[in-house]
Protein backbone atom coordinates (compact mmCIF):
# COMPACT_ATOMS: atom_id res chain seq x y z
CA UNK A 1 0.00 0.00 0.00
CA UNK A 2 1.31 3.53 -0.61
CA UNK A 3 2.18 5.75 2.30
CA UNK A 4 1.53 9.13 2.60
CA UNK A 5 3.27 10.96 -0.30
CA UNK A 6 4.41 14.35 -0.23
CA UNK A 7 6.04 16.88 -2.65
CA UNK A 8 8.57 18.34 -3.26
CA UNK A 9 11.18 16.70 -1.29
CA UNK A 10 13.55 19.38 -1.23
CA UNK A 11 12.67 23.18 -2.21
CA UNK A 12 14.73 25.60 -2.28
CA UNK A 13 13.69 29.20 -2.76
CA UNK A 14 14.26 33.15 -1.84
CA UNK A 15 12.50 35.33 0.99
CA UNK A 16 9.34 36.71 -0.83
CA UNK A 17 8.36 33.49 -2.91
CA UNK A 18 4.98 31.89 -2.63
CA UNK A 19 5.92 27.98 -1.29
CA UNK A 20 3.44 25.51 -2.14
CA UNK A 21 3.77 21.80 -0.33
CA UNK A 22 1.39 19.41 -1.13
CA UNK A 23 0.04 15.92 0.76
CA UNK A 24 -1.83 12.64 -0.49
CA UNK A 25 -2.90 10.74 2.47
CA UNK A 26 -3.60 7.24 2.91
CA UNK A 27 -6.39 6.21 0.77
CA UNK A 28 -9.35 5.56 3.19
CA UNK A 29 -8.08 7.76 6.33
CA UNK A 30 -9.99 10.91 7.58
CA UNK A 31 -7.76 12.84 9.38
CA UNK A 32 -4.68 15.02 7.80
CA UNK A 33 -1.68 16.53 9.80
CA UNK A 34 0.35 19.03 9.37
CA UNK A 35 3.72 19.12 10.90
CA UNK A 36 6.83 21.06 11.02
CA UNK A 37 10.10 20.20 12.08
CA UNK A 38 13.33 21.87 13.57
CA UNK A 39 16.07 21.51 15.89
CA UNK A 40 15.28 24.15 18.24
CA UNK A 41 11.39 23.50 18.57
CA UNK A 42 11.34 19.68 17.87
CA UNK A 43 8.05 18.26 15.92
CA UNK A 44 4.92 20.79 15.91
CA UNK A 45 1.38 20.47 14.71
CA UNK A 46 0.80 23.32 12.61
CA UNK A 47 -3.03 22.32 11.54
CA UNK A 48 -5.19 19.02 11.80
CA UNK A 49 -8.15 18.32 9.01
CA UNK A 50 -10.74 15.82 9.88
CA UNK A 51 -13.46 14.87 6.70
CA UNK A 52 -11.60 18.01 4.75
CA UNK A 53 -12.62 20.65 7.32
CA UNK A 54 -10.16 22.23 9.42
CA UNK A 55 -10.52 21.28 12.97
CA UNK A 56 -7.17 23.20 14.48
CA UNK A 57 -5.24 25.75 12.70
CA UNK A 58 -3.76 27.07 16.44
CA UNK A 59 -0.52 25.80 15.61
CA UNK A 60 -0.30 27.74 12.28
CA UNK A 61 2.39 30.34 13.36
CA UNK A 62 1.08 33.60 11.22
CA UNK A 63 -0.89 34.55 8.41
CA UNK A 64 1.48 33.91 5.90
CA UNK A 65 0.34 30.06 6.44
CA UNK A 66 -2.43 28.62 5.21
CA UNK A 67 -3.79 25.02 4.66
CA UNK A 68 -6.63 24.06 2.60
CA UNK A 69 -7.70 20.45 1.93
CA UNK A 70 -10.32 20.77 -1.35
CA UNK A 71 -11.21 16.83 -1.38
CA UNK A 72 -10.31 13.17 0.77
CA UNK A 73 -6.98 12.49 -1.34
CA UNK A 74 -5.14 15.91 -1.49
CA UNK A 75 -4.17 18.86 0.83
CA UNK A 76 -2.00 21.74 0.44
CA UNK A 77 0.07 24.20 2.63
CA UNK A 78 0.97 27.48 1.74
CA UNK A 79 3.30 29.94 2.99
CA UNK A 80 3.34 33.83 0.91
CA UNK A 81 5.46 35.42 1.76
CA UNK A 82 8.14 33.35 2.83
CA UNK A 83 11.05 34.25 5.07
CA UNK A 84 14.45 32.61 6.20
CA UNK A 85 12.68 31.26 9.71
CA UNK A 86 10.33 29.15 7.75
CA UNK A 87 13.07 27.38 6.49
CA UNK A 88 12.46 23.54 8.27
CA UNK A 89 11.00 20.18 7.68
CA UNK A 90 7.04 20.05 6.94
CA UNK A 91 5.40 16.97 7.46
CA UNK A 92 2.37 15.68 6.59
CA UNK A 93 0.87 12.78 8.09
CA UNK A 94 -2.75 11.08 8.24
CA UNK A 95 -5.06 8.69 10.83
CA UNK A 96 -7.97 6.67 9.98
CA UNK A 97 -10.44 9.04 12.94
CA UNK A 98 -12.45 6.30 15.27
CA UNK A 99 -14.17 8.92 17.62
CA UNK A 100 -12.06 9.69 20.86
CA UNK A 101 -9.87 6.41 20.40
CA UNK A 102 -6.38 7.32 19.88
CA UNK A 103 -5.12 6.05 16.08
CA UNK A 104 -1.60 6.11 15.10
CA UNK A 105 -0.55 8.45 12.42
CA UNK A 106 1.64 7.74 9.35
CA UNK A 107 4.02 10.51 8.35
CA UNK A 108 5.34 11.20 4.61
CA UNK A 109 8.82 11.35 4.45
CA UNK A 110 8.58 15.54 4.62
CA UNK A 111 9.56 18.44 2.69
CA UNK A 112 12.94 20.06 3.52
CA UNK A 113 12.09 23.83 2.72
CA UNK A 114 15.29 26.27 2.87
CA UNK A 115 14.31 30.13 2.29
CA UNK A 116 17.21 32.05 1.06
CA UNK B 1 2.91 25.15 30.87
CA UNK B 2 2.07 21.92 28.83
CA UNK B 3 5.83 20.49 28.72
CA UNK B 4 7.20 17.10 27.73
CA UNK B 5 10.47 16.21 28.39
CA UNK B 6 12.73 13.43 26.93
CA UNK B 7 16.29 13.06 26.77
CA UNK B 8 17.92 15.03 24.83
CA UNK B 9 21.74 13.69 24.88
CA UNK B 10 22.02 10.66 22.66
CA UNK B 11 21.83 7.05 24.51
CA UNK B 12 25.10 5.04 23.64
CA UNK B 13 24.66 1.25 24.42
CA UNK B 14 26.25 -1.96 23.34
CA UNK B 15 24.84 -4.42 21.03
CA UNK B 16 22.49 -6.81 23.11
CA UNK B 17 22.28 -4.90 26.00
CA UNK B 18 18.70 -3.26 26.98
CA UNK B 19 18.04 0.24 25.86
CA UNK B 20 15.60 2.04 28.51
CA UNK B 21 13.87 5.66 26.97
CA UNK B 22 12.54 8.12 29.45
CA UNK B 23 9.47 10.50 28.42
CA UNK B 24 8.67 12.83 31.50
CA UNK B 25 5.74 15.56 31.25
CA UNK B 26 4.29 18.26 33.51
CA UNK B 27 0.87 19.99 33.07
CA UNK B 28 -0.64 17.96 31.58
CA UNK B 29 -3.17 14.74 31.94
CA UNK B 30 -2.91 12.55 28.75
CA UNK B 31 -5.15 9.75 28.00
CA UNK B 32 -2.91 8.17 25.48
CA UNK B 33 0.84 7.54 24.79
CA UNK B 34 2.43 6.71 21.50
CA UNK B 35 6.38 6.58 20.47
CA UNK B 36 7.42 6.89 17.16
CA UNK B 37 10.87 5.83 15.16
CA UNK B 38 12.44 8.66 12.99
CA UNK B 39 15.81 7.74 10.69
CA UNK B 40 17.32 10.53 9.12
CA UNK B 41 15.60 11.85 6.24
CA UNK B 42 12.66 9.62 6.78
CA UNK B 43 9.17 10.79 8.71
CA UNK B 44 8.23 9.46 11.99
CA UNK B 45 7.33 5.63 12.64
CA UNK B 46 4.69 4.67 15.05
CA UNK B 47 6.11 2.37 16.88
CA UNK B 48 3.39 1.62 19.85
CA UNK B 49 0.05 3.38 21.92
CA UNK B 50 -0.75 2.82 25.65
CA UNK B 51 -3.84 3.69 27.41
CA UNK B 52 -3.73 5.77 30.57
CA UNK B 53 -5.55 3.22 32.46
CA UNK B 54 -2.99 0.62 30.88
CA UNK B 55 0.87 0.07 32.73
CA UNK B 56 2.31 -1.83 30.04
CA UNK B 57 2.52 -2.66 26.72
CA UNK B 58 4.60 -5.06 24.63
CA UNK B 59 5.17 -5.96 21.42
CA UNK B 60 8.29 -8.15 20.11
CA UNK B 61 11.32 -6.40 21.43
CA UNK B 62 9.24 -3.19 22.81
CA UNK B 63 8.18 -2.67 26.09
CA UNK B 64 6.20 0.74 27.49
CA UNK B 65 5.03 1.47 30.92
CA UNK B 66 2.80 4.80 31.96
CA UNK B 67 2.81 5.86 35.03
CA UNK B 68 0.50 8.84 35.54
CA UNK B 69 1.30 9.13 39.19
CA UNK B 70 4.64 9.80 38.24
CA UNK B 71 4.07 11.59 35.29
CA UNK B 72 6.29 9.24 33.17
CA UNK B 73 6.36 7.01 30.36
CA UNK B 74 9.68 4.41 29.56
CA UNK B 75 10.31 2.97 26.43
CA UNK B 76 12.37 -0.35 26.31
CA UNK B 77 14.48 -2.38 23.42
CA UNK B 78 15.58 -5.69 24.99
CA UNK B 79 18.25 -7.67 23.50
CA UNK B 80 19.16 -4.14 20.93
CA UNK B 81 20.81 -4.19 17.23
CA UNK B 82 22.80 -1.80 15.82
CA UNK B 83 19.79 -1.47 13.50
CA UNK B 84 17.74 -0.10 16.23
CA UNK B 85 19.93 2.86 15.99
CA UNK B 86 17.25 6.23 15.50
CA UNK B 87 15.56 8.79 16.95
CA UNK B 88 12.76 7.87 19.52
CA UNK B 89 10.14 10.18 20.07
CA UNK B 90 7.14 10.21 22.64
CA UNK B 91 3.42 11.75 21.82
CA UNK B 92 0.66 12.50 24.38
CA UNK B 93 -2.57 12.96 23.21
CA UNK B 94 -5.69 14.34 26.03
CA UNK B 95 -8.39 12.24 24.27
CA UNK B 96 -10.42 14.96 23.29
CA UNK B 97 -9.60 14.80 19.44
CA UNK B 98 -6.71 13.14 17.78
CA UNK B 99 -3.83 15.64 18.26
CA UNK B 100 -0.20 14.74 19.33
CA UNK B 101 2.24 16.49 21.10
CA UNK B 102 5.55 15.73 20.73
CA UNK B 103 8.47 15.39 22.96
CA UNK B 104 11.73 16.20 21.60
CA UNK B 105 13.45 12.84 21.19
CA UNK B 106 16.38 11.18 21.97
CA UNK B 107 18.76 9.39 19.72
CA UNK B 108 20.22 6.18 20.16
CA UNK B 109 23.03 4.67 18.99
CA UNK B 110 23.26 0.89 19.71
CA UNK B 111 27.29 -0.08 18.73
CA UNK B 112 28.34 -3.49 17.60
Amino acid sequence: DAGVIQSPRHEVTEMGQEVTLRCKPISGHNSLFWYRQTMMRGLELLIYFNNNVPIDDSGMPEDRFSAKMPNASFSTLKIQPSEPRDSAVYFCASSLSAGRESQPQHFGDGTRLSIL
Amino acid sequence: SQKIEQNSEALNIQEGKTATLTCNYTNYSPAYLQWYRQDPGRGPVFLLLIRENEKEKRKERLKVTFDTTLKQSLFHITASQPADSATYLCALEDGAGNMLTFGGGTRLMVKP
